[in-house]
C-alpha cells in the first residue's frame, strides 16, 4: 500500500520556467490537498479538491493552478516559477478524519 | 489573531522526561483535533485525534482538549530520542472541513 506518492522528490527551476508536480493516492480518498511548507510559516494550503471534478483555492493560490485528473490524481502546476515559490510542497488526501501526506517535493527556483 | 497558535520552540528535554506540547485556537466551532508528527525531511504523519473535549490515550501519548479555554495539549510520557520531531496541532470544524495547522513545535529528546 503506497499511500500518497509525489513526483519528483527534488527539482531546481530557473525563474520563469514551468513545471507540474504530480500526486497520486491509492486509498480511494475523495479529498486531496496541496500544501507548501516554509520555515517559520508552517503548512499553508494552496488548493484543494473535495471530490473528483471540483477544486477550490486555499490560503495561498496565487501563481499556481491545479487539475484533479481523476479520483487518484491531483497535480499542481507552476506556470512561471518565481524565487518566492521555493518551498517544500506536500500533497495529502483524506477519508474525512486524518490526512495522509506524501513525502514532499523540494523545489528551488533560482 | 491566527486561528491556531503554537509555540515553535525548540524544546529540548532529557530522555525519560514528560513532554507537554500545546496549542490555542480561536474558532469555537472546531470539533476534531488532530496531532501530527513530522520527522526532518519527511511528510507529516497522523499521531492521534480527539473529538470534542476530553482526553484520549494511546500508549505513551495523551491528547487533551479543553474547549472552554480553546486549549489543546499533547503529553508524551517516558520520552525517547525517537520522539525528536516537529509536532503540529490541527483542528477542524467538522468531518468534512479542512484542517487548520499550527506552525509546529520542534522537540528534541536528548539521550
Amino acid at each position: 500500500n503506497a499511500g500518497v506518492t509525489q513526483t519528483p522528490k527534488f527539482q531546481v527551476l530557473k525563474t520563469g520556467q514551468s513545471m507540474t508536480l504530480q500526486c497520486a493516492q491509492d486509498m480511494n480518498h475523495n479529498s486531496m490537498y496541496w500544501y507548501r511548507q516554509d520555515p517559520g510559516m508552517g503548512l499553508r494550503l494552496i488548493y484543494y479538491s473535495a471530490s473528483e471534478g471540483t477544486t477550490d483555492k486555499g490560503e495561498v493560490p496565487n501563481g499556481y493552478n491545479v487539475s484533479r485528473l481523476n479520483k487518484r490524481e491531483f497535480s499542481l502546476r507552476l506556470e512561471s516559477a518565481a524565487p518566492s515559490q521555493t518551498s517544500v510542497y506536500f500533497c495529502a488526501s483524506t477519508d474525512n478524519y486524518g490526512y495522509t501526506f506524501g513525502s514532499g517535493t523540494r523545489l528551488t527556483v533560482v | 489573531q491566527k486561528e491556531v497558535e503554537q509555540d515553535p520552540g525548540p524544546l529540548s528535554v532529557p530522555e525519560g522526561a514528560i513532554v507537554s506540547l500545546n496549542c490555542t485556537y480561536s474558532n469555537s466551532a472546531f470539533q476534531y483535533f488532530m496531532w501530527y508528527r513530522q520527522y526532518s525531511r519527511k511528510g507529516p504523519e497522523l499521531l492521534m485525534y480527539t473529538y470534542s473535549s476530553g482526553n484520549k490515550e494511546d500508549g505513551r501519548f495523551t491528547a487533551q482538549v479543553d474547549k472552554s479555554s480553546k486549549y489543546i495539549s499533547l503529553f508524551i510520557r517516558d520520552s525517547q530520542p525517537s520522539d525528536s520531531a516537529t509536532y503540529l496541532c490541527a483542528p477542524r470544524w467538522g468531518s468534512q472541513g479542512n484542517l487548520i495547522f499550527g506552525k509546529g513545535t520542534k522537540l528534541s529528546v536528548k539521550p
